[in-house]
């Protein structure tokens, strides 16, 4: 069965610190992973992944895929309380998405 | 453009009811899907569509209906609500299942099941 895992469920950090969350898939016919971020609604959208190893970048956000260990990462460096959130690993097959259970990131001052 | 609409924002069933979930889009996308969201569980699809008159089945899709009669909506039918149905739903369009970058989620519907 299809499975997305996300790792770790919860994470808190305090302001300035970098970190790192996890997301790791065994799907079929794997087209792209993305990256959301859900703050009290509804997700929005940060990175999609399709090539291993090309890194998306956005301002403190990072992410990369390894298509041969079926993960990513998402890299937060120096953050702010803002970035807490819950962040939301999907993998998209041929007409689904399948999503991770979300990293909940608690960012205090 | 309003993107994705979702009503109600709220709604409270008893169990055994029936209700409609409606959701539209105005920005000529093919593809729409309903999504539940639980604790600790992230998103699940329940129902997704790749354009008008086709629709089809998701991971969870056991106790409700959805049908695409027009591009714009794509309402989601709770046949007879029960407690294990009560969720955050939330709709999402996009240009085609393979462009998720442009996928738009709508505000979501918070349903209670008592």
């Amino acid at each position: 069965e299809d499975k997305v895992v996300q790792s770790p469920l919860s994470l808190v950090v305090h302001e300035g610190d970098t970190v790192t969350l996890n997301c790791s898939y065994e799907v079929t016919n794997f087209r792209s992973l993305l990256w959301y971020k859900q703050e009290k609604k509804a997700p929005t959208f940060l990175f999609m992944l399709t090539s291993s190893g090309i890194e998306k970048k956005s301002g403190r956000l990072s992410s990369i895929l390894d298509k041969k260990e079926l993960s990513s990462i998402l890299n937060i460096t120096a953050t702010q309380t803002g970035d807490s959130a819950i962040y939301l690993c999907a993998v998209v097959r041929d007409n689904d998405m399948r999503f991770g259970a979300g990293t909940r990131l608690t960012v205090k001052p | 453009n309003a993107g994705v609409t979702q009503t109600p924002k709220f709604q409270v069933l008893k169990t055994g009811q029936s209700m409609t979930l409606q959701c539209a889009q105005d920005m000529n996308h093919e593809y729409m899907s309903w999504y539940r969201q639980d604790p600790g569980m992230g998103l699940r699809l329940i129902h997704y569509s790749v354009g008008a008159g086709i629709t089809d089945q998701g991971e969870v899709p056991n106790g409700y209906n959805v049908s695409r009669s027009t591009t714009e909506d794509f309402p989601l039918r709770l046949l007879s609500a029960a407690p294990s149905q009560t969720s955050v739903y939330f709709c999402a369009s996009s240009y085609s299942p393979l462009v998720q970058e442009t996928q738009y989620f709508g505000p979501g519907t918070r349903l209670l099941v008592l």
